[in-house]
């Protein structure tokens, strides 16, 4: 089952500019995780950002997480080419080990 | 570490036949998970193992898919008989569940086409 959604569902900016996706989920977490899926590829872990913290930055990742309205937001700065990809957030819940998906945005950075 | 290994990395096969699907963990990890991605569903888990016993394979679509892990350091999923909608990408990724902040390393897939 998806718990959580980001939205967009797709996003398509210019080289350099900044990028922006969220994800919404629907119960308690322990943490929330980005992950980055090229195509073709398997995902590849970006940033875990645990359910008492409120932002978190891992080079041009800034990653914030609002447990209030249960929503989190992947911010890439000073976007590259390199960085065309999926992007898919991922909570954890309490005790449980198991990572629940969303769906993904995927990102396109014109040259 | 090699990073999780899978094998094959494409398979296509007709409609009845059966697939086996292998995964190699990275050494140490505790926790292993089968997916499988398409377009229409995203991302979906089908079983997880914890020190190699099955802890939650309600995700498997039916009695046609089946999974074992014999040991720490190897994993199958079968699909017998496999149908055309079996086609999906089915990925293979491990952890170490040592509390919470379970980062999962993903093998490169096993492309399943299934004609």
């Amino acid at each position: 089952s998806q718990q959580g959604e980001e939205d967009p569902q797709a996003l398509s900016i210019q080289e350099g500019e900044n990028a922006t996706m969220n994800c919404s989920y629907k119960t308690s977490i322990n943490n929330l995780q980005w992950y980055r899926q090229n195509s073709g590829r398997g995902l590849v872990h970006l940033i875990l950002i645990r359910s008492n913290e409120r932002e978190k930055h891992s080079g041009r990742l800034r990653v914030t997480l609002d447990t209030s309205k249960k929503s989190s937001s992947l911010l890439i700065t000073a976007s590259r080419a390199a960085d065309t990809a999926s992007y898919f957030c991922a909570t954890e819940r309490d005790s449980n080990y198991q990572l629940i998906w969303g769906a993904g945005t995927k990102l396109i950075i014109k040259p | 570490d090699a990073g999780v290994i899978q094998s094959p990395r494409h398979e296509v096969t007709e409609m009845g036949q059966e697939v086996t699907l292998r995964c190699k963990p990275i050494s140490g990890h505790n926790s292993l998970f089968w997916y499988r991605q398409t377009m229409m569903r995203g991302l979906e888990l089908l079983i997880y193992f914890n020190n190699n016993v099955p802890i939650d394979d309600s995700g498997m679509p039916e009695d046609r898919f089946s999974a074992k892990m014999p040991n720490a350091s190897f994993s199958t999923l079968k699909i017998q008989p496999s149908e055309p909608r079996d086609s999906a990408v089915y990925f293979c990724a491990s952890s170490f569940s040592m509390g919470a902040g379970t980062e999962a390393f993903f093998g490169q897939g096993t492309r399943l086409t299934v004609v």
